[in-house]
């Protein structure tokens, strides 16, 4: 069964710092991947994918992902994080071929100081 | 394009109680579904329906009911509330060729 790892469930970083959010997943072929980003009280909105071609994808508000296939990763990066960043993250793999069902990690929760 | 809608926003219920939750999309999506939201337990599928006409279960669909009314509409039913199912309710739809999810804003329901 396909599973989604996101380690890190609290990560603070300053405001003009850059990111990192880790995602690793288990699936015996590439997945399609995604990224969705989820603010207070809000629903969540689809950041970035990845099916195929260019290992490096971007997303919108200015957040980028690398797949990785020899790690079994695709980690969540921004440059330079604003306040307005602050939200939960959510890593989510679907099967190849267009399964409906995709998996979700746990989520990992962005705080900005000031 | 409204995208995904859902209503209410905020719902109080008593035990044993009855209500259905009401989610429309206007993308001309194929598959639906309902999740449930809980603080240390991420997104848990209630059930979902893959085209209109069919539903299945997803991992948590006990104490639940659902309808795919037409294309656009997918409503979520609780027969009989219980205080376990405090929680956030999320409507999703997916269509295109990788099938990314669009969400709704979501339900916040408090069975007391």
């Amino acid at each position: 069964a396909q599973s989604v790892t996101q380690p890190d469930i609290h990560i603070t970083v300053s405001e003009g710092a850059s990111l990192e959010l880790r995602c690793n997943y288990s699936y015996g072929a590439t997945p399609y991947l995604f990224w969705y980003v989820q603010s207070p009280g809000q629903g969540l909105q689809l950041l970035l994918k990845y099916f195929s071609g260019d290992t490096l994808v971007q997303g919108i508000k200015g957040f980028e992902a690398e797949f990785k296939r020899s790690q079994s990763s695709f980690n969540l990066r921004k440059p330079s994080v604003h306040w307005s960043d602050a939200a939960e993250y959510f890593c989510a793999v679907g099967p190849p071929g267009g399964s409906y069902i995709p998996t979700f990690g746990r989520g990992t929760s962005l705080i900005v100081h000031p | 394009n409204a995208g995904v809608t859902q209503t209410p926003k905020f719902q109080v219920l008593k035990t044993g109680q009855s209500m259905t939750l009401q989610c429309a999309q206007d993308m001309n999506h194929n598959s639906m579904y309902w999740y449930r939201q809980d603080p240390g337990m991420g997104l848990r599928l209630i059930y979902y329906s893959a085209s209109e006409g069919t539903t299945d279960k997803g991992e948590v669909p006990n104490g639940y009911n659902v309808s795919r009314l037409n294309k656009r509409e997918f409503s979520l039913r609780l027969e009989s509330a219980a205080p376990s199912q405090t929680s956030v309710y999320f409507c999703a739809s997916s269509g295109g060729p990788v099938h990314e999810q669009y969400f709704g804003p979501g339900t916040r329901l408090t069975v007391t």
